[in-house]
């Protein structure tokens, strides 16, 4: 089992729509979890961190986690084509020293 | 204020040669980590360096190794490279109270041939 999957996609939303991106992991013990996002061609950048079971909002993104499932989500709020890109899904594991990364979403927002 | 800084951005080497990549943390980051990203998958991480020390490796052997400097740069060192050591390498800085807020650099894009 991998520690930390994400549906690879393509999603394709069209703009103005609500994109949802999903994640699930392995290591109940994990305390801390990421939303990273990649153009293509470029580096991650951190987008949205979480720590609490719940939700939590920054602009158009929601974060979502809920720990007894092992599972967190991104929701990306009035989707822009500007928003295309992988989103990778990090879970810290040993306390923070060590990140993995799942293997990312595809999402394409249609004009 | 500089972000993360890598050299160099593109690497082509030779099976078998050495290679040394470097890292400068985003002013403030005391914590660096080290991923390799192939095409089309996540980050596979590395190893992380604070204080100097090693603080957790990942699933790399021993051909991979590091070093971390007074200032919190930060090197990676590949020995005897193989093809599928072909790959991006990226370099991550964060603060020691906040060790999963990553920032990466752009990455050095290695090419063994």
């Amino acid at each position: 089992q991998k520690e930390v999957e994400q549906n690879s996609g393509p999603l394709s939303v069209p703009e103005g729509a609500i994109a949802s991106l999903n994640c699930t992991y392995s290591d109940r013990v994990s305390q801390s979890f990421f939303w990273y996002r990649q153009y293509s061609g470029k580096s991650p950048e951190l987008i949205m961190s979480i720590y609490s079971n719940g939700d939590k909002e920054d602009g158009r993104f929601t974060a979502q986690l809920n720990k007894a499932s092992q599972y967190v989500s991104l929701l990306i709020r009035d989707s822009q084509p500007s928003d295309s890109a992988t989103y990778l899904c990090a879970v810290d594991y040993t306390g923070g020293f060590k990140t993995i990364f799942g293997a990312g979403t595809r999402l394409f927002v249609k004009a | 204020d500089a972000g993360v800084t890598q050299s160099p951005t593109h690497l082509i080497k030779t099976r078998g040669q050495q290679v040394t990549l470097r890292c400068s943390p985003k002013s403030g980051h005391d914590t660096v980590s080290w991923y390799q990203q192939a095409l089309g998958q996540g980050p596979q991480f590395i190893f992380q360096y604070y204080e100097e020390e090693e603080r957790q490796r990942g699933n790399f052997p021993d051909r991979f190794s590091g070093h971390q400097f007074p200032n919190y740069s930060s090197e990676l060192n590949v020995n005897a490279l193989l093809l599928g050591d072909s790959a991006l390498y990226l370099c991550a800085s964060s603060p020691w109270d906040r060790e999963g807020e990553q920032y990466f650099g752009p990455g050095t894009r290695l090419t063994v041939t």
